[in-house]
């Protein structure tokens, strides 16, 4: 079974932009949760969709904003990036009942 | 609402040398408990997990680890490491049933010397 899938792996921006990184789960997973990893504040939760609904957020602010689809595949977007952005995200899929979470590569972005 | 604590920040060991990364954790009753490795610039691997039943638990690599509820401790140890085990470890604890986000500790970062 293929494992969490992030694309892309590395993004370079410019502050002000907006970036989307998407995420493909586990075959039959349902929910997708996204985190930010940085040196200064470790993993931090950002949020978990599941069938197609958010259903729980972290502390971030509204720039940072996510979707499913119908086929368990996830996106966030990020807008106006800021320096601070710079992080690697990590994606985590769970199966229904979600005890255990599964990370993907990660997509490790970098703002300019 | 759970958390958990990695008391060390670094940790380096011999080649060879047995090793154990301290976990703490807070939680009103038995938590879901996990270990992770993440290799640089890498995900998250899943090397364990408690859940119930019996306290030590067997993972991947050959690590273990041992919950122990009267310490709210959850200990990861290896009886000999490899080189290959330099990496960074974080400790998860997450509430049973329903939906959950598991919370993470800050890591401990593990360096092994030649």
């Amino acid at each position: 079974k293929a494992g969490v899938t992030q694309t892309p792996r590395y993004l370079i921006k410019t502050r002000g932009q907006q970036v989307t990184l998407s995420c493909s789960p586990i075959s039959g997973h349902r929910s997708v949760s996204w985190y930010q990893q940085t040196p200064g504040q470790g993993l931090q939760f950002l949020f978990e969709y599941f069938s197609e609904t958010q259903r729980n957020k972290g502390n971030f602010p509204g720039r940072f904003s996510g979707r499913q689809f119908s086929n368990s595949r996830s996106e966030m977007n990020v807008s106006t990036l800021e320096l601070g952005d710079s992080a690697l995200y990590l994606c985590a899929s769970s199966r229904p009942g979600g005890d255990t979470q599964y990370f993907g590569p990660g997509t490790r972005l970098t703002v300019l | 609402a759970q958390s958990v604590t990695q008391p060390d920040i670094h940790i380096t060991v011999s080649e060879g040398a047995s090793l154990e990364l301290r976990c703490n954790y807070s939680y009103g009753a038995t938590p879901y408990l996990f270990w992770y490795v993440q290799s640089p610039g890498q995900g998250l691997q899943l090397l364990l997990k408690y859940f119930s039943g019996d306290t030590l638990v067997q993972g991947i690599k050959g690590f273990e680890a041992e919950f122990k509820r009267s310490q709210s401790s959850f200990n990861l140890r290896k009886p000999s490491v490899h080189w290959s085990d330099a990496a960074e470890y974080f400790c998860a604890v997450g509430a049973p049933g329903g939906s959950y986000i598991p919370t993470f500790g800050r890591g401990t970062s593990l360096i092994v010397h030649p």
